[in-house]
C-alpha cells in the first residue's frame, strides 16, 4: 500500500532560526514528490516539485531534498518568517497517473 | 488571473438535502481536480477531468457523489442526500496540461458542514 509518513506532527520555532521537516514514502512506482504549503482556511500552493532525477529544488527561503535510494525527502526552511506558520504536506505521485498520496502534514508555529 | 474559483466558501445544510459545489478553474487550463480535506483523513482526491472529460473518479467515496464539467470554465461536485459525515473542506484545483510534474493551483474551498 502506498504510504507517506511525515515527521513532525507539529513544530514550533523562534522567527529568525532554521527547520527541517522529514518526509518518508512507500509509493511506488514513483513519479514526483511535492510539498505543499497550506495557510489557514486557504488552498493548498505549490512550493516544490521533484523527479526522481533531482536532488535538491530551492523556492526562496524553502529548500528540498530527495534520496530516491532511501525514499525520503526533506523541507528546509532558512531564517523563518512568522508568515512561514502554515501546515506543511508532503504529495508523492504514482508513475504514469495522477493520483496522489498525501502525507498529513506537519504545522508550523513560528513565534516572534 | 483570478486564480480558481468556489462557491459557495461556507455551506451549512441539514442531512439528507442535496449540495452543490461549483468550481470556475484558471483560463486554459485543461485538467480540473476535486479533492477533500477532514481531520480525520487528510486530503484525499475525488475525481479528476481532462478537457471536460472524467478520467478517474476512483476517489469518489459513494454513489451520492456525483461530478460534472459540461465545459472549460465550470465543474460541479454535487452530493445527494448529503450526510454529516461528508463535513469536510472540498477543494477545487486545476493545472494547465497533463504532465504529471504540472503545478496544481488550488482554490481556496468550501467548507461544508452537514447537521
Amino acid at each position: 500500500k502506498n504510504q507517506v509518513e511525515q515527521s513532525p506532527q507539529s513544530l514550533i520555532i523562534l522567527e529568525g532560526k532554521n527547520c527541517t521537516l522529514q518526509c518518508n514514502y512507500t509509493v511506488s512506482p514513483f513519479s514526483n514528490l511535492r510539498w505543499y504549503k497550506q495557510d489557514t482556511g486557504r488552498g493548498p500552493v505549490s512550493l516544490t516539485i521533484m523527479t526522481f532525477s533531482e536532488n535538491t529544488k530551492s523556492n526562496g527561503r524553502y529548500t528540498a531534498t530527495l534520496d530516491a535510494d532511501t525514499k525520503q525527502s526533506s523541507l528546509h526552511i532558512t531564517a523563518s518568517q512568522l508568515s512561514d506558520s502554515a501546515s506543511y504536506i508532503c504529495v508523492v505521485l504514482s508513475g504514469g497517473s495522477y493520483i496522489p498520496t498525501f502525507g498529513r502534514g506537519t504545522s508550523l508555529i513560528v513565534h516572534p | 488571473d483570478a486564480g480558481v474559483i468556489q462557491s459557495p466558501r461556507h455551506e451549512v445544510t441539514e442531512m439528507g438535502q442535496e449540495v452543490t459545489l461549483r468550481c470556475k478553474p484558471i483560463s486554459g487550463h485543461d485538467y480540473l481536480f476535486w479533492y477533500r480535506q477532514t481531520m480525520m483523513r487528510g486530503l484525499e482526491l475525488l475525481i479528476y477531468f481532462n478537457n471536460n472529460v472524467p478520467i478517474d473518479d476512483s476517489g469518489m467515496p459513494e454513489d451520492r457523489f456525483s461530478a460534472k464539467m459540461p465545459n472549460a470554465s465550470f465543474s460541479t461536485l454535487k452530493i445527494q442526500p448529503s450526510e454529516p459525515r461528508d463535513s469536510a473542506v472540498y477543494f477545487c484545483a486545476s493545472s494547465p496540461t497533463g504532465h504529471s510534474t504540472d503545478t496544481q493551483y488550488f482554490g481556496p474551498g468550501t467548507r461544508l458542514t452537514v447537521l
